[in-house]
């Protein structure tokens, strides 16, 4: 168990929809990490916030956006669904700037139907 | 453009020394990653390095060289539960991670 929660596991929707993924890093750490992980395109990285500010932006489509809330817990949402963003979506967390060692959670699952 | 390349697979026998490449070209360079994933888990962080040089860690070492752009992953003593994927990932220009195809290792007995 790394510490890192993500809920929900599965999640099942329809193309057009809006869903939140939901992230608690483990205690203590600062920056929070999503990665998008599907079978043909590999892991991506997408966005990361440090203690609540974007520090890094990666391969985040238009219709996504993440904040990090002053308790450190982070959402990732996703709009306007396509079939193409069925995909594993991880969350993974650090400690301060300089570490570099990311505990990832467990993943939500998301299913676009 | 951002390039990053792996082999896609290799197979070793338990007890062996197997080393894994990874070629890169990124825009910028701010570090390089390795992760092992097994298959339908999340994945987990291995190593890091920023400067040349080998960094050791129990079983596992990873190697840089920035120069070439190019690192290697090396795992001694291989074990049954070694079997799984590596990903090399580099943190390039903007704190940005550029991802590899990553490499599925088998472990044979």
């Amino acid at each position: 168990d790394s510490g890192v929660t993500q809920t929900p596991k599965h999640l099942i929707t329809a193309t057009g929809q809006r869903v939140t993924l939901r992230c608690s890093p483990r205690s203590g750490d600062l920056s929070v990490y999503w990665y998008q992980q599907s079978l043909d395109q590999g892991l991506q990285f997408l966005i990361q916030y440090y203690n609540g500010e974007e520090r890094a932006k990666g391969n985040i489509l238009e219709r996504f956006s993440a904040q990090q809330f002053p308790d450190l817990h982070s959402e990732l949402n996703l709009s306007s669904l396509e079939l193409g963003d069925s995909a594993l979506y991880f969350c993974a967390s650090s400690g301060r700037v300089a570490d570099n060692t990311q505990y990832f959670g467990p993943g939500t699952r998301l299913t676009v139907l | 453009g951002q390039n990053i390349d792996q082999p896609t697979e290799m197979t070793a026998t338990e007890g062996a020394i197997v080393q894994i490449n990874c070629t890169y070209q990124t825009s910028g360079f701010n570090g390089l990653f390795w992760y092992q994933q097994h298959a339908g888990e999340a994945p987990t962080f291995l190593s890091y390095n920023v400067l040349d040089g080998l960094e050791e860690k129990g079983r596992f070492s990873s190697f840089l060289s920035r120069s070439k752009g190019y690192s290697y992953l090396l795992l001694k003593e291989l074990q049954m539960k070694d079997s799984a994927s590596y990903l090399c990932a580099v943190r390039g220009r903007g704190q940005n991670f550029v991802f590899g195809p990553g490499t599925r290792l088998s472990v044979l007995p």
